[in-house]
C-alpha cells in the first residue's frame, strides 16, 4: 500500500529565511503528488500538485515543490518565509484511486 | 469559489450519544469524503462517497456510519459515540478525475465526554 511519510514534525524558522519541507512517498506505480496547508481553524487547502509534465511546480505565494521520482520525493520549498506562512502542510499522494493518503503533517512556525 | 460546510464548528457528546455531522458543497461534485484529524497522526480516511447512495470504507471506518441520499450532502454519523471519537473531522468534496483537487470544508472539532 502507498504511504507518505513526513519525517518533521515541526519546523521552527526566522523571517525571511529559506525552508524545506520534507515529504517522501512510497508507491510502484506512476503518482499523482499534493501539498495541502491548514492556517489555524480552518480547513486545508491546495498549495499545489504534480500531475505530469515539468518535475518544478509552484504556487502564487512563492513555495515550490520539485517531484523526483528516483527518490520517490516531493520537497517543498520556500526561499524566504513570511510569519503569515505559519500553518501546518500535508503532503499527499493519489496512485490510481480517487482517494488521497496524507503524510502525518509538518507544522511550520515562523518566528520575527 | 467552490464551497464546502459543515454543520458545526465545534461539537460536545455524551459517550453513547448518536451524532450526525453534516456536510453540504455547491459545486456539484461527485466525489465526498469524511476524514478524521488527529495529532501526529494527519489525516486518515473515514469513509467516501463517489455517487449519490454510493460508499466506501476508508481506513478507519469502525464506529462510524455515512449517508448520501443527495448529490450535494454527505453526512457521517457516530451510532454511539465514545472518548476515542473525540477528535477533528474534515468533510471534502471533489470531481471524479484523478488529479483532482479536494476541497475541504473547515472541520469540526468534536469531543466525547
Amino acid at each position: 500500500a502507498q504511504s507518505v511519510t513526513q519525517l518533521d514534525s515541526q519546523v521552527p524558522v526566522f523571517e525571511e529565511a529559506p525552508v524545506e519541507l520534507r515529504c517522501n512517498y512510497s508507491s510502484s506505480v506512476s503518482v499523482y503528488l499534493f501539498w495541502y496547508v491548514q492556517y489555524p481553524n480552518q480547513g486545508l487547502q491546495l498549495l499545489l500538485k504534480y500531475l505530469s509534465g515539468s518535475t518544478l511546480v509552484e504556487s502564487i505565494n512563492g513555495f515550490e515543490a520539485e517531484f523526483n521520482k528516483s527518490q520517490t520525493s516531493f520537497h517543498l520549498r520556500k526561499p524566504s518565509v513570511h510569519i503569515s506562512d505559519t500553518a501546518e502542510y500535508f503532503c499527499a499522494v493519489n496512485t490510481g484511486f480517487q482517494k488521497l493518503v496524507f503524510g502525518t503533517g509538518t507544522r511550520l512556525l515562523v518566528s520575527p | 469559489d467552490v464551497k464546502v460546510t459543515q454543520s458545526s464548528r465545534y461539537l460536545v457528546k455524551r459517550t453513547g450519544e448518536k451524532v450526525f455531522l453534516e456536510c453540504v458543497q455547491d459545486m456539484d461534485h461527485e466525489n465526498m469524503f469524511w476524514y478524521r484529524q488527529d495529532p501526529g497522526l494527519g489525516l486518515r480516511l473515514i469513509y467516501f462517497s463517489y455517487d449519490v447512495k454510493m460508499k466506501e470504507k476508508g481506513d478507519i471506518p469502525e464506529g462510524y456510519s455515512v449517508s448520501r441520499e443527495k448529490k450535494e450532502r454527505f453526512s457521517l454519523i457516530l451510532e454511539s459515540a465514545s472518548t476515542n471519537q473525540t477528535s477533528m473531522y474534515l468533510c471534502a468534496s471533489s470531481s471524479p478525475d484523478r488529479g483532482e483537487t479536494q476541497y475541504f470544508g473547515p472541520g469540526t472539532r468534536l469531543l466525547v465526554l
